[in-house]
């Protein structure tokens, strides 16, 4: 079984502070990918990696980055926390088509 | 440009059937469909390659439109597990499986 993990399920920051979210997956997937979910909008790509140290903006990647050091790692970096990123974050690995998801971690920014 | 789902919810007894629908206002290469149960990740369930393809999945099926660029997803005598909300995903294009979701129907199936 395809397995993707997320570093915390829940998170609470203060605003400004630098937040890193893991995501681990054992399957040897090139693709790698952070969303982020909010009630009535979906799933909103933020970032996609296709290859270690690779990386592309999805359709909101402002006030994120993120770091691909190792096949298996994306990471997801909030710079400066801002009470807007207040919200679920959705890690997703894949080799062609179907996409696996870890189980989010729900960042509250205070 | 995200796919417009609709409805945007609705409510089912057991054994009812239902139809969600995803329309995109570009070309479809691929239409990806998932379901999220509540606290749960989305998981996938089906991935419909060509226009006119239809697949099924147990009492899930999907159809394929290109011409009209619309995806339907079918679930047949539903069952209170098929409860959570279904998200349909385009994809852009490219081997990478880079998608872009719809906003999602949440579906309700009651006893």
């Amino acid at each position: 079984d395809v397995k993707v993990t997320q570093s915390s399920r829940y998170l609470v920051k203060r605003t400004g502070e630098k937040v890193f979210l893991e995501c681990v997956q054992d399957m040897d997937h090139e693709n790698m990918f952070w969303y982020r979910q909010d009630p009535g909008l979906g799933l909103r790509l933020i970032y996609f990696s296709y290859d270690v140290k690779m990386k592309e903006k999805g359709d909101i990647p402002e006030g994120y980055s993120v770091s691909r050091e190792k096949k298996e790692r994306f990471s997801l970096i909030l710079e400066s926390a801002s009470t807007n990123q207040t919200s679920m974050y959705l890690c997703a690995s894949s080799l062609s088509a179907e996409q696996y998801f870890g189980p989010g971690t729900r960042l509250t920014v205070t | 440009q995200q796919p417009v789902q609709s409805p945007q919810a609705v409510i089912l007894r057991e054994g009812e059937d239902a139809v969600i629908n995803c329309s995109s206002s570009k070309a479809l290469y691929s239409v990806h469909w998932y379901r999220q149960k509540h606290g749960e990740a989305p998981v996938f369930l089906m991935i419909l390659l060509k226009g006119g393809e239809q697949k099924g999945h147990d009492k899930i099926s999907a159809s394929f439109n290109e011409k009209k660029q619309q995806s339907s997803l079918y679930l047949t005598a539903s069952q209170l597990s098929y409860s959570g909300t279904y998200f349909c995903g385009l994809s852009r294009g490219g081997s990478q499986g880079n998608l872009i979701f719809g906003k999602g129907t949440k579906l309700s199936v009651k006893p």
